[in-house]
């Protein structure tokens, strides 16, 4: 059965610091998605990474997906009160494009 | 604009009485899928469905019903809601290709007393 861990589950975010956050699962996947979602609403497609060494650039945040090691991080640059949200990582083995959700991690940007 | 759409947005109703979630999309999606969303649980698959009038179980498909007649519709159906089925939902959709970028719709509140 695939797991989806993410770590850590809360991180309390220093505004203009850097953090990284953390990925992994427990089988060969197609697929890895990354995806914010804020109080109440919906989820937010951030990154679709679809091989080996890639790597995704968008504003203050960067994803890259490690293969061999099942893992995916999600940096991010100088935080601002925005990053403020849950980020969720998922993983899609291609069977039937079922997403297999981590538990997702709460980013809360404190001045 | 492409996009998913669910109605209703917010539903109380009570034990035993039946409902029906839409969920549209415009992108022409051969894939759609239904999660629900559950404080410390995530994220999980009910059902899912790959094109017109093929559709399967996900992890938790128990008291639940989907069908899909057209390419674009995809409802679930309670037939008997329960207050375990309390929950927040998710209608998603996808095609496979270059991005495989999996949309979400806007999400339902359900509330079952």
């Amino acid at each position: 059965e695939l797991k989806v861990e993410q770590n850590p589950l809360f991180l309390s975010m220093q505004e203009g610091k850097n953090y990284t956050i953390y990925c992994n699962y427990s089988t060969t996947s197609d697929r890895l998605y990354w995806y914010r979602q804020d109080p109440g609403k919906s989820l937010e497609s951030l990154f679709v990474l679809l091989s080996n060494g890639a790597v995704k650039q968008e504003g203050r945040l960067m994803a890259s997906l490690d293969t061999k090691a099942r893992l995916s991080t999600l940096h991010i640059t100088a935080a601002v009160h925005d990053l403020s949200a849950t980020y969720f990582c998922a993983v899609d083995t291609g069977a039937n494009s079922k997403l297999t959700f981590g538990k997702g991690i709460t980013l809360s940007v404190r001045p | 604009e492409a996009q998913v759409t669910q109605n209703p947005r917010y539903l109380i109703t009570v034990t035993g009485k039946k409902l029906t979630v839409t969920c549209s999309q415009n992108m022409n999606h051969e894939y759609m899928s239904w999660y629900r969303q559950d404080p410390g649980l995530g994220l999980r698959q009910i059902y899912y469905s790959m094109n017109v009038e093929v559709t399967d179980k996900g992890d938790v498909p128990e008291g639940y019903k989907v069908s899909r007649k057209e390419k674009r519709n995809f409802p679930l159906i309670l037939e008997s809601p329960s207050p375990n089925q309390t929950s927040l939902y998710f209608c998603a959709s996808f095609r496979p290709g270059r991005t495989f970028e999996q949309f979400f719709g806007p999400g339902t509140r359900l509330t079952v007393l």
